[in-house]
């Protein structure tokens, strides 16, 4: 089955030190990978894709993710964690078949910067 | 401003009355979507559009229906709500040049809870 996992409900960091937020994925065929944060009360906004090109991608807000495809993984990091980049973070994938394209969206996992 | 809007925000209602929560977007998107978010499970598709007049079912369509008459609507309704339809629900909309390929823009959520 084609899916998205976030192994870690909760990731905890200090302010000032680097931080990854893990995804890992299984899908057949080339996966289009997404990120994207949720503030509180807020819809969710994009923060970076793979689609296809460098392993290493850059998105908003200082956040880049890694495509890693033996390990199939896509885990999104920032060198230096700012207390503002507290919120939800959801990996999604995309799923293709011949009667549907449509993002699957994993369950999450919240990020807490602590000053 | 590129936006999604949804209303109403907040919803409280009985069991069985009908309800309908509007989506509307002005980026002239082929593509969108509903979701509903709920603790420990992500976001999950309800029902999908990938241009006006198609309508697709998501991984959990049962107890909603969707219409797609214009472009920029995409309207969910629940005929017979019930307190397992209790959620948070968003409507998301892409460009949709071959496929969904390009970041999906959120609404703000609608907050439903079924009594």
């Amino acid at each position: 089955a084609q899916s998205v996992a976030q192994p870690e409900d909760q990731v905890n960091v200090a302010e000032g030190n680097p931080l990854t937020v893990k995804c890992t994925y299984s899908v057949s065929g080339n996966p289009y990978l997404f990120w994207y944060v949720q503030y509180p009360n807020r819809g969710l906004q994009f923060l970076l894709k793979y689609i296809t090109g460098d392993n290493l991608v850059k998105g908003s807000y200082g956040f880049e993710a890694e495509f890693n495809k033996s390990q199939t993984s896509f885990h999104l990091k920032k060198p230096s964690a700012l207390v503002s980049d507290s919120a939800l973070y959801f990996c999604a994938v995309r799923v293709v078949s011949y009667n549907t394209d449509k993002l699957i969206f994993g369950t999450g996992t919240r990020l807490q910067v602590f000053p | 401003e590129a936006q999604v809007t949804q209303n109403p925000r907040y919803l409280i209602t009985v069991t069985g009355k009908k309800l309908t929560v509007t989506c509307s977007q002005n980026m002239n998107h082929e593509y969108m979507s509903w979701y509903r978010q709920d603790p420990g499970l992500g976001l999950r598709q309800i029902y999908y559009s990938m241009n006006v007049e198609v309508t697709d079912k998501g991984d959990v369509p049962e107890g909603y229906k969707v219409s797609r008459k214009e472009k920029r609507n995409f309207p969910l309704i629940l005929e017979s709500p019930s307190p397992n339809q209790t959620s948070l629900y968003f409507c998301a909309s892409s460009l949709s040049e071959g496929g969904v390929t390009g970041e999906l823009f959120f609404g703000e959520g609608s907050r439903l809870t079924v009594l």
